[in-house]
């Protein structure tokens, strides 16, 4: 069974930049999360969604990031303008229900020069 | 909003021998999952164990195994003979219906 698929696995950009992360979570799931992660905050809670829904964005830093989930099987997270403190992993991951393991992706590197 | 805490930033074990990575959080909850993740070099976030609050038996897989403290509200993790390939950032993770929560995570030395 394929797993949490995300792309970019890289992504290099110029500050000022439009920058869209893509995930497509594990077919079933109806729960899907981003996380950032970074050596000086961790893994961070960004957005998650429950069938397609955003239940709570209060972890989106500001209003230069921006999240999607139109359909089951796809989400994408934009930031724009990119600025060097978008520097980070951002990790989308998938589960079935309340109460299961989340299943990550392998992550999308993203560095803003 | 719940909070999970890793104290230790590193730890280093023997090769073969048993090591104990802490885990505490905090929560008002009583139906609630506990999870601990490994993230090698490679980035990969990969599920180790997984407890549910509810269930009073530690659970155990392989060489990992956990000691619940629902009271304490302690979540430690123990490997036993430990191995090379075990070398990682450990994390403690939270969850709640649709909230989840990560410690900092646990850098594990595993030296030959």
């Amino acid at each position: 069974d394929a797993g949490v698929i995300q792309s970019p696995r890289h992504e290099v950009t110029e500050m000022g930049q439009e920058v869209t992360l893509r995930c497509k979570p594990i077919s079933g799931h109806n729960s899907l999360f981003w996380y950032r992660q970074t050596m000086m905050r961790g893994l961070e809670l960004l957005i998650y969604f429950n069938n397609n829904v955003p239940i709570d964005d209060s972890g989106m830093p500001e209003d230069r990031f921006s999240a999607k989930m139109p359909n089951a099987s796809f989400s994408t997270l934009k930031i724009q303008p990119s600025e060097p403190r978008d520097s980070a992993v951002y990790f989308c991951a998938s589960s079935l229900g309340h109460t299961g393991e989340l299943f990550f992706g392998e992550g999308s590197r993203l560095t803003v020069l | 909003a719940q909070t999970v805490t890793q104290s230790q930033p590193e730890m280093s074990v023997q090769e073969a021998e048993t090591v104990t990575l802490s885990c505490t959080y905090d929560t008002s909850e009583s139906d609630y999952y506990l999870f601990w993740y490994k993230q090698p070099p490679s980035r990969q976030m990969i599920l180790v164990i997984r407890q549910e609050a509810y269930k009073q038996q530690n659970a155990t897989e392989n060489r990992f195994s956990v000691n619940f403290q629902k009271a304490a509200k302690s979540f430690s993790l123990k490997i036993s003979d430990s191995q090379l390939g075990d070398a990682a950032m450990y994390f403690c993770a939270y969850r709640r219906n649709n909230d989840m929560r990560f410690g900092a995570g646990t850098r594990l030395t595993v030296k030959p």
